[in-house]
């Protein structure tokens, strides 16, 4: 089946560590984001990227860094710079050729900072 | 820079009773529109969208919502809710491709509803 797969689903981490979160999808989509869903806040892009070896700051992206050496896979770290680290963390795909507007969504991975 | 508001943090609703759920955005120009739902459990996915044409757009389930552009706002409507409509809404914007260059297809969403329907 076609998708979006993060991993790992549920992390802790101790303050001070570095840790790397997973994306990889099938789709042969173009475009990839990471976003952070936090309660009554919305979701919030951290980092975008349109094509391989490329890729933007969104609103938030201060404490995250992320790669993109393969169209498929586009990690996000989380650093120990971050100040708020535990949240939910939402990796999407999308089309850029005849972009519809639809992004596709991962079943997220949820980040705890003990 | 685009911003999305959405007025309603969390709306209770009985079955068949009447939606809307508002969201206003803040860019003076061209802009595509879009509400995604996310069923609990399940991950977030497109409801309906608005590129342009007919400012009544209908979506999946028998949403609608409709594109006042004087007003900046898309509302998403429905006439009769079910309890299966219990989720959590975003409206979100995107500046047209023609005025970001054609190379912008970042979204800004909402801080999100949450419906909650009662049977």
């Amino acid at each position: 089946d076609g998708g979006i797969t993060q991993s790992p689903k549920y992390l802790f981490r101790k303050e001070g560590q570095n840790v790397t979160l997973s994306c990889e999808q099938n789709l042969n989509h173009d475009a990839m984001y990471w976003y952070r869903q936090d309660p009554g806040q919305g979701l919030r892009l951290i980092y975008y990227s349109q094509i391989v070896n490329d890729f933007q700051k969104g609103d938030i992206a201060e404490g995250y860094s992320v790669s993109r050496e393969k169209k498929e896979s586009f990690p996000l770290t989380v650093t120990s710079a971050q100040k708020n680290p535990t949240a939910f963390y939402l990796c999407a795909s999308s089309w850029t050729g005849g972009w519809t507007g639809e992004l596709f969504f991962g079943e997220g991975s949820r980040l705890t900072v003990l | 820079a685009q911003s999305v508001s959405q007025h309603n943090h969390h709306v209770i609703l009985s079955e068949a009773a009447s939606l809307e759920l508002g969201c206003n955005y803040s860019y003076g120009g061209t802009v595509n529109l879009f509400w995604y739902v996310q069923y609990p459990g399940q991950h977030l996915q497109l409801l309906l969208k608005y590129f342009s044409g007919d400012p009544l757009v209908k979506g999946i389930k028998g949403f609608e919502a409709e594109f006042i552009k004087s007003k900046f706002s898309f509302n998403l409507r429905k006439p009769s809710v079910q309890w299966s409509d219990t989720a959590e809404y975003f409206c979100a914007v995107m500046r047209d491709k023609k005025n970001s260059g054609g190379s912008n297809y970042k979204l800004t969403f909402g801080k999100g509803t949450l419906l909650t329907v009662n049977p």
